[in-house]
């Protein structure tokens, strides 16, 4: 059971295009939602992230819309370039709850491979 | 800036034999991570540790086992492989007391299990 869904599963822009991913949640728990950029063989790489009392939230190219009330969010990438092309994920975590419940693990999207041609 | 370091980057390993990885999170960092990703898949969260404690578990098998030593640098040893195990292995660090959410990743161990 995926409990953060991504799609599309993959895609291709032209450069200078704006490919968009989206992703969608079920547990309203979660409150904080990084997208990692990966390339082959290496870690993933925090792009940006979001928490639900912001809507929008822009850094550099990148920019993250969130939607609470239908429990989506997705990226956008402006301006496309091929060196951007690599597999997204999207992920969700719940609060740090020194309690005992939480501690910040993230739930991943199955990953978007995104190819910018030239 | 210091990144998270992990170590080897590549591992071969026979069926039955056993293997440790090694984790160094960021200086300062109170929380360490491990995940499993398989070819083409997103990664699995294994299990963490907060402030040396193991503080969750996921879907970690039993022939895993993890442990954070006293200057925070945590090992994943793993014992009778399988040929499934085969897989790049992430270590992840946050600062959690300090509300910081933010986990970084390590450039992974790739294991094969031949």
């Amino acid at each position: 059971q995926q409990q953060v869904k991504q799609s599309p599963q993959s895609l291709i822009v032209q450069k200078g295009g704006i490919p968009i991913i989206n992703c969608a949640y079920e547990n309203t728990a979660f409150d904080y939602f990084p997208w990692y950029q990966q390339f082959p063989g290496k870690g993933p790489a925090l792009l940006i992230a979001i928490r639900p009392d912001v809507s929008e939230k822009k850094e550099g190219r990148f920019t993250i819309s969130f939607n609470k009330s239908a429990k989506q969010f997705s990226l956008h990438i402006m301006d496309s370039q091929p060196g951007d092309s690599a597999t997204y994920f999207c992920a969700a975590s719940i609060p740090f709850n020194a309690g005992g419940t939480s501690y910040g693990k993230l739930t991943f999207g199955q990953g978007t491979i995104l190819t910018v041609h030239p | 800036a210091a990144g998270v370091i992990q170590s080897p980057r590549h591992l071969i390993k026979e069926k039955r034999e056993t293997a440790t990885l090694k984790c160094y999170p960021i200086p300062r960092h109170d929380t360490v991570y491990w995940y499993q990703q398989g070819p083409g898949q997103d990664p699995q969260f294994l299990i963490s540790f907060y402030e040396k404690m193991q503080s969750d578990k996921g879907s970690i098998p039993d022939r895993f086992s993890a442990q954070q030593f006293s200057d925070y640098h945590s090992e994943l040893n793993m014992s009778s492989l399988e040929l499934g195990d085969s897989a790049l292995y992430f270590c992840a660090s946050s600062l959690l007391r300090g509300l910081v959410t933010e986990a970084f990743f390590g450039q992974g161990t790739r294991l094969t299990v031949v």
